[in-house]
């Protein structure tokens, strides 16, 4: 197995554009979560995901994040608009349902300028 | 309540020597607690887990001590070397509670000179 795809790997943009970060979950996984990690603020879940169905979003920030897990293959975490505060990476992580497991991916730096 | 505590912040150890990182918690209701281990640039990988009901796990030079009364448990890396640098995270869980939800110590920087 390919293990967590994220993309992109690197992400500038300006501030008030439309951010958008890309997971794809090891197959058969059934979780799904999205961490922000930060010098200040170490790993912080934002949101995660069983059998798609978003189970806690008590991390987000903000309005101005979303996430979505439109099938078992695919989730995106949305930032609009963003700014420079968001400048973090952002870990994708899945794990199995019949343990507490979780595979992290390589990581979406993003800066916001 | 959620929070996990660790310590220390950052760990500077001589080649072959015993690393030990600390980790304190305060929710009972935690019954899984894994070790992740991070390089510069990667995402953190689980190193070695263990469940509140042994109170010690080995896995070749890593070993979990867990200490349920003192809600308690670290990691020692024994004859540590300059391969094992890397940034090193606590975690707790509560299936019951919270699925598979983790929560994470602050993390420790381990630098083995050689």
């Amino acid at each position: 197995d390919a293990g967590v795809i994220q993309s992109p790997r690197h992400e500038v943009t300006e501030m008030g554009q439309e951010v958008t970060l890309r997971c794809k979950p090891i197959s058969g996984h059934d979780y799904l979560f999205w961490y922000r990690q930060t010098m200040m603020r170490g790993l912080e879940l934002l949101i995660y995901f069983n059998n798609n169905v978003p189970i806690d979003d008590s991390g987000m920030p903000e309005d101005r994040f979303s996430a979505k897990m439109p099938n078992a293959s695919f989730s995106t975490l949305k930032i609009q608009p963003s700014e420079p505060r968001d400048s973090a990476v952002y870990f994708c992580a899945s794990g199995p349902g019949n343990s507490y497991e979780q595979y992290f991916g390589p990581g979406t730096r993003l800066t916001v300028t | 309540q959620q929070q996990v505590k660790q310590s220390p912040q950052s760990l500077i150890v001589q080649k072959g020597g015993i690393s030990i990182i600390n980790c304190a918690y305060e929710n009972t209701a935690f019954d899984y607690f894994p070790w992740y281990q991070q390089f510069p640039g990667k995402g953190p990988a689980l190193l070695i887990a263990i469940r509140p009901d042994v109170s010690e796990k080995k896995e070749g030079r890593f070993t979990i001590s867990f200490n349920k009364s003192a809600k308690q448990f670290s990691l020692h890396i024994m004859d540590s070397q300059p391969g094992d640098s890397a940034t090193y995270f606590c975690a707790a869980s509560s299936g019951e509670t919270s699925g598979s939800r983790l929560t994470f110590g602050e993390g420790t920087q381990l630098t083995v000179n050689p």
